[in-house]
């Protein structure tokens, strides 16, 4: 079985203050890693993947997350949040095992970013 | 290039109804995942369509339904509406080689009065 475990259900922060949102996963089998944002009204938009190679793995508006596969995680950071930053965040996991495709998502975690 | 569109972004249906919504992938992917998004619930997976094939589908009653046409383009027909149905439904594309990122659209809300 394959799940995905977001702990964080919201997240405040101040501006300018660093941020780690949690994801944790299980699985039997090798899988890739996902972070997604949803702003507001909006569908959701990868901010960064890790399919192999480094653990550590830069995204889009300065973002990263760590690959630990002994503590089977996926932990999203960024040193210094912004307004703007305010959204909900999901982790997914993919596993493709004899071409058969299964995808999970996480339940999100809202991240408030306080002024 | 274009993203992944889906049509109508709102729709508003009484209980038993049936609605029909609409996806169009990102050109060059064949693979379609529609997901359904009610509040406080997160993300479930509903369905996923890969070549005009239906792959997989997540623990949701059979009058959840769609199709992959020869484009790609997919449509989601969820009968006999329950109030419940109410949410927002997001389709997403992925090219196909595995384990890929998928590209999500707007999604359509879907209103159950």
């Amino acid at each position: 079985a394959q799940s995905v475990t977001q702990l964080d259900s919201q997240v405040p922060v101040f501006e300018e203050a660093p941020v780690e949102l949690r994801c944790n996963y299980s699985s039997s089998v090798s899988v890739y890693l996902f972070w997604y944002v949803q702003y507001p009204n909006q569908g959701l938009q990868l901010l960064l993947k890790y399919l192999s190679g480094s653990t550590l793995v830069k995204g889009i508006n300065g973002f990263e997350a760590e690959f630990n596969k002994s503590q089977t995680s996926f932990h999203l950071r960024k040193p210094s949040v912004h307004i703007s930053d305010t959204a909900e965040y999901f982790c997914a996991v993919t596993r493709t095992t004899g071409g058969y495709q299964k995808v999970t998502f996480g339940t999100g975690t809202k991240l408030q970013v306080i002024p | 290039e274009a993203g992944v569109t889906q049509s109508p972004t709102h729709l508003i249906k009484t209980r038993g109804q049936q609605a029909t919504l609409r996806c169009s992938p990102i050109s060059g992917h064949t693979s379609v995942y529609w997901y359904q998004q009610a509040l406080g619930l997160g993300l479930q997976f509903l369905l996923w369509y890969d070549e005009g094939e239906e792959r997989n589908r997540g623990n949701f009653p059979p009058r959840f339904s769609g199709r992959q046409f020869p484009n790609y383009s997919s449509e989601l027909n969820v009968n006999a509406l329950e109030l419940e149905d109410s949410a927002l439904y997001l389709c997403a594309s992925s090219p196909c080689e595995a384990g890929r990122e998928q590209y999500f659209g707007p999604g359509t809300r879907l209103t159950v009065t």
